[in-house]
């Protein structure tokens, strides 16, 4: 079976320095790899998404980027993180296709301060 | 574009009582409809999802979600309500987004309260 793993599941941050999450996909190959956040406990956006090694689309423009190093590695950088930037940090894994479900995994708490 | 309206921020049911949690959709296409449900502090879940054939689709824990097309409307429903089920529920709609991937549009949301 499928499991997907993040970590750290809390950071606590200062204003400015950098940040480094990292997701991982077990039991399945060439998944579709993406990037949430969850502000406040509600909405989730979708930050970035990636269909293969080194491919990666950005939805939204801010100062954080992503990364596939490898097949089932997800990393999500900032070099200097704002206030803004705190939420709930989710990584989600799909096979290819428009009704094909995405499996969450538990998601980081990021506070900056 | 595709977007999803959950109407409802808080939904209060009596624990026995049956609930629904109500969800509409605007997608160009055909929709392909999904229910996730989140506890505190923790990723999501999914329940269940329409892809095409029988409206009434059946999930985990006892949900099921009923796919109206003239209403544009996916709404989730569980026949007696329990305790356990209090959490945050979340409808998601998905369509083509090009360089082979597909997105999922989330509402923003729906607290249940189940009373005991």
């Amino acid at each position: 079976s499928q499991t997907i793993h993040q970590w750290p599941a809390t950071l606590v941050q200062p204003v400015g320095s950098p940040l480094s999450l990292e997701c991982t996909v077990e039991g399945t190959s060439n998944p579709n790899l993406y990037w949430y956040r969850q502000a406040a406990g509600r909405g989730l956006q979708l930050l970035f998404y990636s269909v293969g090694i080194g491919q990666i689309s950005s939805e939204v423009p801010q100062n954080l980027s992503a990364s596939r190093p490898q097949d089932r590695q997800f990393i999500l950088s900032s070099k200097k993180l704002l206030l803004s930037d705190s939420g709930f940090y989710l990584c989600a894994w799909s096979v290819q296709g428009p009704w094909e479900t995405q499996y969450f995994g538990p998601g980081t708490r990021l506070l900056v301060l | 574009a595709q977007s999803v309206a959950q109407p409802e921020d808080q939904v209060n049911v009596a624990e026995g009582n049956p609930l629904t949690v109500k969800c509409t959709y605007s997608v160009s296409g055909n929709p392909y409809l999904f229910w996730y449900v989140q506890y505190p502090n923790r990723g999501l879940q999914f329940l269940l999802k329409y892809i095409t054939g029988d409206n009434l689709v059946k999930g985990s824990y006892g949900f099921e979600a009923e796919f109206n097309k003239s209403q544009t409307s996916f709404h989730l429903k569980k026949p007696s309500a329990l305790v356990s089920d209090s959490a945050l529920y979340f409808c998601a709609v998905s369509s083509p987004s090009g360089a082979g991937s597909y997105q999922l549009t989330f509402g923003k949301g729906t607290k249940l309260s189940v009373i005991p």
